[in-house]
């Protein structure tokens, strides 16, 4: 079955230094991916998703993510950090069944140091 | 256009209680999924449901816990006789068509729940 896995608990990182937020994913097909940013009491407001092609994707607020199989990874990064980026960050692997379900990762909560 | 709608945003119930959340979906989107995000973790899938019909209900647990999507209305989930465990964020999330990997679910802002 697909899972993910978010290594980093906390990450913090100095506003204007870049950024990369690390993802794993379990499938032995070509997995259906998604980045969902988190502020603290909010939903979840989608950042980019991978399902072919192209493995480098750009998102929304100036974020991208590379889709790279061999390390079974998709990671997201940010080449210059803003405060308002601090929040927590969930990667998600569709599970290829009926409901087509999402399985979410348990999260990076990102501190940005002004 | 308005987003995925919750209510209430907050909920504090007791021991024992029933809890009852609202999720209404996007402007045109017949399929809810709900998540439960319990402190310090992710979401877990709970139900998917279309109009009128629960298709996946294996995140559920047996006991308690019940969802409904009429024909009219929004999708509500239920939770008989709260515990002190059931506290925590539930999310709902639509999507516009039928189930599948590449369809995006979009979230709404949620509903805290506190069980005292």
């Amino acid at each position: 079955a697909q899972s993910v896995t978010q290594p980093d608990i906390h990450i913090t990182v100095s506003e204007g230094a870049s950024l990369e937020l690390r993802c794993n994913y379990s499938y032995g097909a070509t997995p259906y991916l998604f980045w969902y940013v988190q502020s603290p009491g909010q939903g979840l407001q989608l950042l980019l998703k991978y399902f072919s092609g192209d493995t480098l994707v750009q998102g929304i607020k100036g974020f991208e993510a590379e889709f790279k199989r061999s390390q079974s990874s998709f990671n997201l990064r940010k080449p210059s950090v803003h405060w308002s980026d601090a929040a927590e960050y969930f990667c998600a692997v569709v599970r290829m069944d009926s409901s087509y379900k999402l399985i979410f990762g348990s999260g990076t909560r990102l501190l940005v140091r002004p | 256009n308005a987003g995925v709608m919750q209510n209430p945003r907050h909920l504090v119930r007791r021991r024992g209680q029933e809890a009852r959340l609202r999720c209404s979906p996007m402007k045109g989107h017949s399929h809810v999924y709900w998540y439960r995000q319990l402190p310090e973790e992710g979401l877990k899938f709970m139900v998917y449901l279309q109009k009128e019909n629960i298709i996946d209900e294996s995140g559920m647990p047996k006991e308690r816990f019940s969802a409904e999507f009429p024909k009219e209305g929004p999708s509500i989930l239920r939770i008989q006789q709260v515990v002190r465990g059931d506290s925590a964020a539930y999310f709902c999330a639509s999507s516009p068509r039928a189930a599948g990997p590449q369809e995006t679910q979009y979230f709404g802002p949620g509903t805290r729940l506190l069980v005292l």
